[in-house]
């Protein structure tokens, strides 16, 4: 079946450090890819997408790339803030004629100043 | 402009309880989703609407769970008896169409906890 698999956290990184948060994925042909934040006490939002292999999705200086090939969709940022802090979700969307998205289980980022 | 709405933000039932949740969608938005977060996962999709009508309910325990989209509007989500196990993070989401791009507007969740 489809299924999403993230890194487990927490994840804790000083400010300005580099971070990864790892995604893979397992479906059956070719779903849309996502990152979802949670910043404490909101609501989920959409950080980025990739609806297509090779596709690049970027925002906020994040950014993520869809690699069919090793059927991953890494999360990256080059410098973090503690503004960063938040759950990070991957997930995948499936289906044509609806939105039914498959959460990862998050990844709790703390950033330290 | 107005994101999606959902009340009450926190509720606390004994087991066998009943309980009702609601949510306003974004005006204009026609598809409306109900998510159910256990702490420590990702949510999971327990019932799509489009308009008043159910698109996908596969997931949606009907033994105990129900909801309604009455006018196309508003939705509640009701769970009659809880379980321990129904404690969670009860999600509201909409969008404008339910395929192609379409981006998906969460509220904060309704945090449920049966004792």
């Amino acid at each position: 079946g489809n299924s999403v698999t993230q890194m487990e956290g927490p994840v804790t990184l000083s400010e300005e450090a580099f971070l990864t948060i790892n995604c893979t994925y397992t479906a059956t042909g070719y779903p849309s890819l996502f990152w979802y934040v949670q910043y404490p006490g909101e609501g989920l939002q959409l950080l980025l997408k990739a609806t297509k292999a090779d596709d690049k999705g970027s925002n906020k200086g994040f950014e993520a790339t869809y690699r069919k090939e090793t059927t991953s969709f890494h999360l990256e940022k080059g410098s973090v803030q503690v503004s960063d802090s938040a759950v990070y979700f991957c997930a995948l969307r499936y289906g044509g004629a609806t939105n039914k998205l498959i959460f990862g289980t998050g990844t709790l980022l703390a950033v330290q100043p | 402009e107005a994101g999606v709405a959902q009340s009450p933000r926190y509720k606390i039932i004994e087991k066998r309880q009943s309980v009702a949740f609601w949510c306003n969608p974004i005006s204009g938005h026609a598809t409306l989703y109900w998510y159910q977060q256990i702490l420590g996962q990702g949510p999971k999709l327990l019932i799509q609407f489009q308009n008043n009508g159910v698109v996908d309910d596969s997931q949606l325990p009907k033994d105990r769970f129900s909801a309604e989209r009455l006018k196309g509007v508003d939705s509640t989500l009701k769970i009659q008896p809880a379980k321990l196990e129904d404690s969670a993070v009860y999600l509201c989401a909409s969008s404008y169409n339910p395929g192609g791009n379409e981006k998906l507007f969460f509220g904060s969740g309704t945090q449920l906890s049966v004792l």
